[in-house]
Formats: C-alpha cells, structure tokens, sequence
C-alpha cells in the first residue's frame, strides 16, 4: 500500500536557522502530495500541496517541490520563527494525476519542530 | 464559518466499556472521515462517507468498531468494549468532494482506556 517516510522524528533549531524535513513517499498512483501542521489540541491544518511533478508548494514561508523522480517533497524554511514550534506531517492522497483529492491521506509519523529564541 | 465541531473532547473509559464520538462537519460538506491518531503517530483513516454512504470501512475494525451518518450530515463513530490499545485521538474531517477543495479538521476526541 501506499506510505510516507518522514527521516527527522524531532528537530530543535534556534530563531532564525533553515529549516529541512524530508519526506519520500510511495505510492502505486500519482498523489497528491501535502503539508499538515498541527499545534497541540488541534487537528492537523493544511499547510499546502502539489499535484503534479516539480510543482511547488508554498505556505507562510514554508515551500516543498514535487519530485517524482526521487519520489520526495521535502519541507524547507529559510528562517523559522519560534512561532513555527509544532508538529509537521508530509501525506500523500490517491489523486491520478489530476490533482483530484480523495480525502483519504496516508500520513508520515510526524517530525517536532521546536525552535528556541 | 464553523468548523468541524467534535465532541467530547475527552473521555477515559475502563476496559470493556464503550463510547460514542459524535461529529458535525462543516455546513454543506458531503464527505466526512474519521481519523485514529495514536499518540506520538500520524492520523490513519478509519473510514468516511459520502452523503449517507459508507465509501470505505476497510480500515475500521469491524468487531468492535462502528460508524454511522444516517442523514448526511452528522456522524457517530462508537467503541463497543474498548481495549487499551484503542487509546487515541479520534479526528473527524470534512470536505466538499466535488470541488475537490481541502479536508477541514476538528480538534478531536482524546480517548484513554485504563
């Protein structure tokens, strides 16, 4: 079945570092792939998406790129804030190529992002 | 707008007892999900709808587990004896299919079965 690697389980930076997650995912189809964030005693919010191959995505100074090739949509940021403190899931959704969102996504476990001032 | 509404927001239950969760997605939404987020994991799909109908359940035990949306509007998800394994955040979604437009979450229902 279709799943989604995320390598970093926690990362701790200080204001004002670049931010890397990596994500790579595998998937019989062409998905969708997303950005969730999710603060505690929340529900994961939408962060962005792309559909198709070297697509970008970009959301609040958060950007990932479609690759196909390697099968990755890694998450970067040029300067986090502690603001950005919280929990970030790469997911993917069976979509076709269409850029068509079944709303079933399969999730990564999750990265924890704490940023320090 | 409203958002996804969820409740309760927590319960915790002995072994063998059950429970219901109970959702109100977003106004005019057709397709609704429930999500189990095990602590410290990502979500994993359990099952949604489309209007009244179950689309995929494949995910949902079966046994123990089961999930309702007789209207279309609203659902209920509930646990028939629970077991500690079960312990999770259970998320509700919603979206508006057709226009394939972004799933909105709710905050969730923390279950702890002791």
């Amino acid at each position: 079945g279709d799943s989604v690697t995320q390598t970093e389980g926690q990362v701790a930076l200080s204001e004002e570092d670049f931010l890397t997650i990596h994500c790579n995912y595998s998937a019989s189809g062409y998905p969708t792939l997303f950005w969730y964030v999710q603060y505690p005693g929340e529900g994961p919010q939408l962060l962005f998406r792309a559909s198709r191959d070297k697509e970008k995505g970009s959301s609040r100074g958060f950007e990932a790129t479609y690759d196909k090739g390697t099968t990755s949509f890694h998450l970067r940021k040029a300067s986090v804030q502690e603001s950005d403190s919280a929990v970030y899931y790469c997911a993917l959704s069976d979509g076709g190529g269409t850029g068509a969102n079944t709303g079933k996504l399969t999730f990564g476990h999750g990265t924890i992002l704490r940023v320090h001032p | 707008e409203a958002g996804v509404t969820q409740s309760p927001r927590y319960a915790v239950l002995q072994e063998g007892q059950a429970v219901s969760f109970w959702c109100d997605p977003i106004s005019g939404h057709d397709t609704l999900y429930w999500y189990q987020q095990p602590r410290d994991q990502g979500p994993q799909l359990l099952v949604y709808f489309r209007d009244e109908a179950v689309i995929d359940n494949s995910q949902l035990p079966s046994d123990r587990f089961s999930a309702v949306r007789p209207k279309g509007t609203n659902s209920t998800l509930k646990i028939q004896s629970a077991k500690q394994g079960d312990t999770a955040t259970y998320l509700c979604a919603s979206s508006f299919w057709a226009t394939n437009t972004e799933v909105f979450f709710g905050k969730g229902t923390r279950l702890t079965v002791v």
